[in-house]
C-alpha cells in the first residue's frame, strides 16, 4: 500500500537558519503530494502541493519539489522565523489508486530567537 | 467562509458515558474522515466516508462509530469511551474528484476520558 516516511523531530533551529524536512513516499499509482502545517492549538492546513513529477510547490517561503526518480518531496525554507514553529506533515493522495490520503507522522519544528 | 466545524472543542468525560463529536462542512464535499492525533504516532485515520450512506473503516476504528446521513455532517460516536481514547480528534473533508484532493481540517476536539 501507499506510505509516507518523514524525518523524525523535533527539528530545532535558530532564527534565519536553513530548513530541510525530508519526506519520501511509496505509491502504486501517480500520487499528488502535499505538505500540511499545524500551528500550535490549530488544525492542519495545506501549506503547498505538487501534482506531477518535477512540479515545485511553494508558499510562505517554503518550497518542495516532486522528485519521482527519488520518490521524495523534501520541504525547504531558506530562512526560518520563530513564527514558523509548527508540526509539518507530508502526505500523498493517489488518485489512480484508493484516493484515501496517506499522511506521514509529522515533524515538529522549533525555531529559537 | 468555507470551513469545517467541530463541536465540542474540549470535552472531559468518564469511562462508559456515550458521547458524540459533531463535524460539519459547508463546501459540499463528498469525502469526509476522522483522525486521531497522539504524540509520537502522528495522524491515524479512524473512519472515512466517500459520500452519503457510504462509510468505511480506517486504521483504528475499534471503539468508534460514524454515520453519514447528510452530505455536510459526519458525527463521531463513542458508545462506551475508555481512557485509551483520550486524544486530539480532527475531522476533515475534501472533494472526491479533480486533480488533487486537498484536505480541509476542522480545529480539533481534545477529548479526555477519565
Amino acid at each position: 500500500g501507499d506510505s509516507v516516511t518523514q524525518m523524525e523531530g523535533p527539528v530545532t533551529l535558530s532564527e534565519e537558519a536553513f530548513l530541510t524536512i525530508n519526506c519520501t513516499y511509496t505509491a502504486t499509482g501517480y500520487p499528488s503530494l502535499f505538505w500540511y502545517v499545524q500551528y500550535p492549538g490549530e488544525g492542519l492546513q495545506l501549506l503547498l502541493k505538487a501534482t506531477k513529477a518535477d512540479d515545485k510547490g511553494s508558499n510562505k517561503g517554503f518550497e518542495a519539489t516532486y522528485r519521482k526518480e527519488t520518490t521524495s518531496f523534501h520541504l525547504e525554507k531558506g530562512s526560518v522565523q520563530v513564527s514558523d514553529s509548527a508540526v509539518f506533515f507530508c502526505a500523498l493522495s493517489d488518485l489512480g489508486g484508493s484516493y484515501i490520503p496517506t499522511f506521514g507522522r509529522g515533524t515538529s519544528l522549533i525555531v529559537h530567537p | 467562509e468555507a470551513q469545517v466545524t467541530q463541536n465540542p472543542r474540549y470535552l472531559i468525560t468518564v469511562t462508559g458515558k456515550k458521547l458524540t463529536v459533531t463535524c460539519s462542512q459547508n463546501m459540499n464535499h463528498e469525502y469526509m474522515s476522522w483522525y486521531r492525533q497522539d504524540p509520537g504516532l502522528g495522524l491515524r485515520q479512524i473512519y472515512y466516508s466517500m459520500n452519503v450512506e457510504v462509510t468505511d473503516k480506517g486504521d483504528v476504528p475499534e471503539g468508534y462509530k460514524v454515520s453519514r446521513k447528510e452530505k455536510r455532517n459526519f458525527p463521531l460516536i463513542l458508545e462506551s469511551p475508555s481512557p485509551n481514547q483520550t486524544s486530539l480528534y480532527f475531522c476533515a473533508s475534501s472533494p472526491a474528484s479533480g486533480d488533487y484532493n486537498e484536505q480541509f481540517f476542522g480545529p480539533g476536539t481534545r477529548l479526555t476520558v477519565l
